[in-house]
């Protein structure tokens, strides 16, 4: 069955510092796909990325980059120079193609404080 | 606003009482989904809709709570019966089946308490 593994529970780090979230996932799908999603205090649930198994290519999109490495099971998700609006609970979510599954199963979360 | 959006944003019932949610989608997208969020924990699956049909239920959908897309656009969530367990972030989203990859765009929640 599907898993995903966020171990961080609460990270806080002083603006301007770098900081990455693990993620770790389980899953016998060939073919699957990972994603980031933010939720701030609002509760609105931001979509950030998705990740195709087949594409093991690292991602930037200005302060954020993406590693996943398929040999760990891992998508980490790394923030540059870290701001207060990065304050959020981040979570790492996964969904199988190969089961026709759609449903995202999900992390329990990392909440991030970014102190002033 | 194109987004998902969600009616009502917060409800306060008594255990007891039956209680219904709304949700739009993006107006292309053919698939809607339902989540449930409590405290402290990622969002769970309850169940999905391709158009109109209810294609996956989750095990977290007791027989006291149901789910329609009468038409294939807007979705309803029923709460029958609602006890304190109840209470969490009711969460919807929406995705377009391109084939190959699809995002799912959540909307704001609804959030509910059960006293």
């Amino acid at each position: 069955a599907q898993k995903v593994t966020q171990a961080q529970t609460e990270i806080s780090v002083v603006e301007k510092e770098d900081v990455t979230l693990d993620c770790v996932y389980e899953t016998r799908d060939t073919t699957y796909y990972l994603f980031w999603y933010k939720q701030p205090p609002s509760g609105e649930l931001v979509f950030l990325i998705r990740r195709n198994s087949f594409d093991e290519q690292n991602e930037i999109s200005g302060r954020y980059s993406w590693n996943f490495q398929k040999s760990t099971s891992s998508f980490n998700f790394t923030i540059t120079a870290s701001q207060v609006v990065d304050s959020a609970v981040y979570f790492c979510a996964l969904s199988e193609k190969d089961t026709g599954r759609r449903a995202l199963t999900f992390g329990s979360g990392t909440r991030l404080q970014v102190q002033p | 606003d194109t987004g998902v959006s969600q009616d009502p944003r917060h409800k306060i019932t008594k255990r007891g009482q039956n209680v219904t949610f709304r949700c739009d989608p993006i107006s292309e997208h053919n698939r809607l989904y339902w989540y449930r969020q409590t405290l402290g924990q990622g969002p769970e699956f309850l169940t999905y809709f391709q158009n109109e049909a209810q294609l996956e239920k989750s095990r977290l959908l007791s027989d006291r709570f149901s789910a329609e897309r009468p038409k294939g656009s807007f979705s309803t969530l029923e709460i029958q019966r609602t006890e304190q367990g109840d209470s969490a972030m009711y969460l919807c989203a929406s995705s377009l089946d391109d084939r190959e990859q699809e995002t799912q765009y959540f909307g704001p929640g609804t959030r509910l308490l059960v006293l």
